[in-house]
């Protein structure tokens, strides 16, 4: 079993519409969680940190909870832009090392 | 956000020689980097972490005698990739963690990555 798991889509939407990726994560001992936004040949950027009380950017809402070890984000009235591929990522304390595990991604194609 | 840069951002070498990759933490220090491969449509897989004065931490199936690592300050780590085979050839991406300022709280922005490519 991959240690984050998402669903790779790709997720075909039109511009306006809301839509929900999710994300889970093996490890329970697990402390922080994000979602990176990838572009096509382009480095991750940091969309936003995922807390237990949920938190919301704008568009944008981050759940996590952690009894079922499931992290989702929430994009509201899609725009062209938010076309790329969204990384689930968790950080974990592992054999005394902090890594950063990465989901496979799933990508978002909003078209007009 | 914080700003990591990486240099070259592509490069194209022969099969058997050697390729440094430099990654630089441009305005804050950076006591621990991070080194990431990723191959077409596939996730970003970490290499080894890489700890500014002391030897760097490799992941499991990552050869440390290939892959050289160095972090000999606290803005500047760098990823040596000797005798490089086609199958070296992938986006090398390097990141810094920079304190959130809660606590244990660390974000971790990257740089822009690396393409090599190994005919």
């Amino acid at each position: 079993r991959k240690e984050v798991e998402q669903d790779p889509g790709p997720f075909n939407v039109p511009e306006g519409a809301t839509v929900a990726f999710n994300c889970t994560y093996s490890n329970s001992a697990s402390q922080s969680f994000f979602w990176y936004r990838q572009d096509c040949r382009k480095e991750p950027k940091l969309l936003m940190s995922v807390y237990s009380s949920g938190n919301e950017d704008g568009r944008f809402t981050a759940q996590l909870n952690r009894a079922s070890q499931y992290i989702s984000l929430l994009i509201r009235d899609s725009k062209l832009s938010d076309s790329a591929t969204y990384l689930c990522v968790v950080h974990t304390f592992s054999g005394g090392y902090n890594k950063l595990i990465f989901g496979a991604g799933t990508r978002l194609a909003v078209h007009p | 956000g914080a700003v990591v840069s990486q240099h070259p951002s592509w490069v194209i070498c022969k099969s058997g020689t050697s390729v440094k990759i430099e990654c630089r933490s441009l305005d804050f220090q950076a006591t621990t980097m991070f080194w990431y491969r990723q191959f077409p449509k596939q996730s970003l897989m970490l290499m080894a972490t890489s700890n500014e004065g002391s030897k760097a931490t490799y992941e499991q199936g990552v050869e440390k005698d290939k892959f050289l690592i160095n972090h000999a300050s606290l803005t500047l780590s760098t990823l040596t990739v000797t005798s490089a085979h086609p199958e070296d050839s992938s986006f090398y991406i390097c990141s810094a963690r920079v304190p959130t300022g809660r606590s244990d709280s660390y974000e971790q922005y990257f740089g822009p990555g690396t393409r090599l490519t190994v005919t």
